[in-house]
This record gives C-alpha cells, structure tokens and sequence, in this order.
C-alpha cells in the first residue's frame, strides 16, 4: 500500500533563507508527483507537477525534484517570503491500472512559517 | 473563468440529516474527485468518478454517496450512516489524457454536524 510521508511537519524560518520540504513515498510505482500549497480554511493550490519521467520542475523561487527509485521528492523554495507561509502537501498518483484509477494520495503536509 | 466551484462554504446540520455538497467544474474535465481533510489527517479519497454515469468508491467511502449524470456536476451525499461526519470536504478534477493528469481543487466546504 503506498504511504506518502512528509518531514518536518512544521518549520519555522526568517524571511529571506532558502529551505527544503521533505516527501518521500514508499512504492516507486507512481505515474507523476505533485506539490501543493494549502492557505488555512482554504482549497488546495497546485505548485508544481512532475510526471515520472522527470527529475525536475521549476517554477519562479521554486523547485521541485523527483528520484523515484529512493522514492524521494524535495520541494527547495529560494528566498523565502512571509507570504510563502502556508502548508504545503505533497502527493503521488497512482498509476492508471491501479485502484482508484487517476486519484492522490496525500501526505500530511509540512507548516511553513516565515516570519518578517 | 474557468475552475471548480464548491457550495457552500460552510454547512451545518443536525445528527441523523443527509446533506449534499455541490461541486461544479468548468474546465471539461472528465474526472471528478471527492476528498475529505480532517486536521493531522491529510486527505482520503472518498470517492472518484472517471466517466459520466460512473464512479467508484474510494478509500472511506462509507456513509457517502455519489452522483455523476452530468460531466460537469459531482454532488457529494454525505448520509446518516456517516459516523464522524465533521470535516472539510473538497472536490478536484483532471484530464485523462493531457497535461500529465494535473488535478485542480476547489475551495472546499466546511461541515459541521452537531
């Protein structure tokens, strides 16, 4: 059964440092990886996709890479921002032949706090 | 404007009442999603939908209901039978060929059932 596990569950930093989220999963059978960012009371925003094939996805300050084989994935956020505080969830989807077909399975997300 | 709308907001209901949350998308996506969010949690799968007319019971699907008649339209019944109803509830949807399967998600719905 694939489980999906993200380290820390909550950070705190000052503004301006560079830091890594953790996820990691534990069946390298995934068709792609997503991060996600949560605001509080809040729907879920998606950052960055990348499909299996891929080592790595860029957008603005951020980063993502994928190692499927160590099952591992890092979300590298540069420069950090009082309003990158948020939580930020990763999840795996399972590949098409699976059960429960194109659907997510999430971690427990990581509180980033980035104080001003 | 394109994206996945979810009403309402908030709900709040008795013990021993069926509710149905709304979730539309605009985006022709042919998959539909309903997740439930309780804190510490992360999201669980309650139930997903491929296809018009079809779905498929996910990982709590439990005390839930699901309907699929329009591509567009998702509803999420969540009925008496559902014994820890109290939760954020939130509706996504994906491509099935296409932009790697990228799902979107709504603004989800607070329940509350005292």
């Amino acid at each position: 059964k694939q489980e999906v596990t993200q380290i820390p569950a909550a950070l705190s930093v000052p503004e301006g440092e560079n830091l890594v989220l953790n996820c990691s999963f534990t069946d390298s059978a995934i068709y792609n990886l997503q991060w996600f960012r949560q605001d509080p009371g809040k729907g879920l925003t998606s950052l960055l996709l990348i499909q299996s094939s891929q080592r790595e996805q860029t957008s603005g300050r951020l980063n993502a890479s994928l190692d499927k084989s160590s099952g591992r994935s890092t979300l590298y956020i540069a420069a950090s921002q009082p309003g990158d505080s948020a939580t930020y969830l990763c999840a795996v989807r399972r590949p098409p032949y699976n059960q429960a077909g194109t659907a997510l399975i999430f971690g427990k997300g990581t509180t980033l706090s980035v104080s001003s | 404007d394109g994206g996945i709308t979810q009403s309402p907001k908030y709900l709040f209901r008795k013990e021993g009442q069926n509710v149905t949350l709304s979730c539309e998308q605009n985006l022709n996506h042919d998959a539909m999603y309903w997740y439930r969010q309780d804190p510490g949690q992360g999201l669980r799968l309650i139930y997903y939908s491929q296809i018009v007319n079809d779905f498929q019971k996910g990982d709590i699907a439990e005390g839930y209901s699901v309907s699929r008649e329009k591509k567009e339209s998702f509803p999420l019944t969540v009925t008496s039978a559902q014994k820890n109803p109290t939760a954020f509830y939130l509706c996504a949807s994906s491509a099935l060929a296409g932009a790697g399967y990228e799902q979107y998600f709504g603004p989800g719905t607070r329940l509350t059932v005292t």
